[in-house]
């Protein structure tokens, strides 16, 4: 049973570009959910998406969005980048809305230079 | 004052011994406390999770939550090697509320 999936492992970006994050939940999980974990730091709260929708978002400025699909999989998209969003970008899945249950994804290492 | 506070450490013990964990919280709102295990390169993993005040043990592991002084524990016994990892406590209103509060995270290094 395949856990929670993202790709790509490793993204290098320029400061002004945009990125794709993607994440495949675990299956039987509908609700994906999204943190920001910088070095040295415990991962934010970026949003949650339950049934294709933002349900909860954390103090991360409207740069960073987001979508779920049908499939409940999900994508996080920053634009105009910073060079502060460099930082380890982790994916949750969860059945249902609620901070229990969750599996995390090994994340995504976005460098921005 | 931020809403979890965890020493990052690090924090280096020889295998065998009793390694103690903690933070302290702010928001007394906080029902479910929980910890996670993050090894490098890896997601964080859920350990154990609490609700309310109390104890849980399971196995190695006992998580204690004293929520008068807001104030959480994790006691590990007979730490081994395969321990090392970096500790996250983490806390949430409970509910619908989805996000999860961590702290900065301890660094723990068992050495043989």
């Amino acid at each position: 049973d395949a856990g929670v999936t993202q790709s790509p492992t490793h993204l290098i970006k320029t400061r002004g570009q945009q990125v794709t994050l993607r994440c495949s939940p675990k299956s039987g999980h509908d609700t994906v959910s999204w943190y920001q974990q910088a070095l040295g730091q415990g991962p934010q709260f970026i949003f949650q998406y339950y049934e294709e929708e933002e349900r909860q978002r954390g103090n991360f400025p409207d740069r960073f969005s987001g979508h779920q699909f049908p499939n409940y999989s999900s994508e996080l998209n920053v634009n105009a980048l910073l060079l502060g969003d460099s930082a380890l970008y982790l994916c949750a899945s969860s059945s249902g809305q609620g901070a229990l249950g969750y599996t995390f994804g090994s994340g995504t290492r976005l460098t921005v230079v | 004052q931020k809403e979890v506070e965890q020493d990052p450490g690090p924090l280096s013990v020889p295998e065998g011994a009793i390694v103690s964990l903690n933070c302290t919280y702010s928001n007394s709102a906080f029902q479910y406390f929980m910890w996670y295990r993050q090894y490098s390169r890896k997601g964080p993993e859920l350990l154990m999770y609490t609700y309310s005040s109390g104890n849980k043990e399971d196995g190695r592991f006992t998580a204690q939550v004293d929520k008068s002084s807001k104030y959480i524990s994790l006691f590990i016994r007979d730490s081994q090697p395969s321990d090392s990892a970096t500790y996250l406590c983490a806390m949430s209103r409970g509910g619908s509320q989805g996000n999860l509060i961590f702290g900065k995270g301890t660094k723990l290094s068992v050495k043989p």
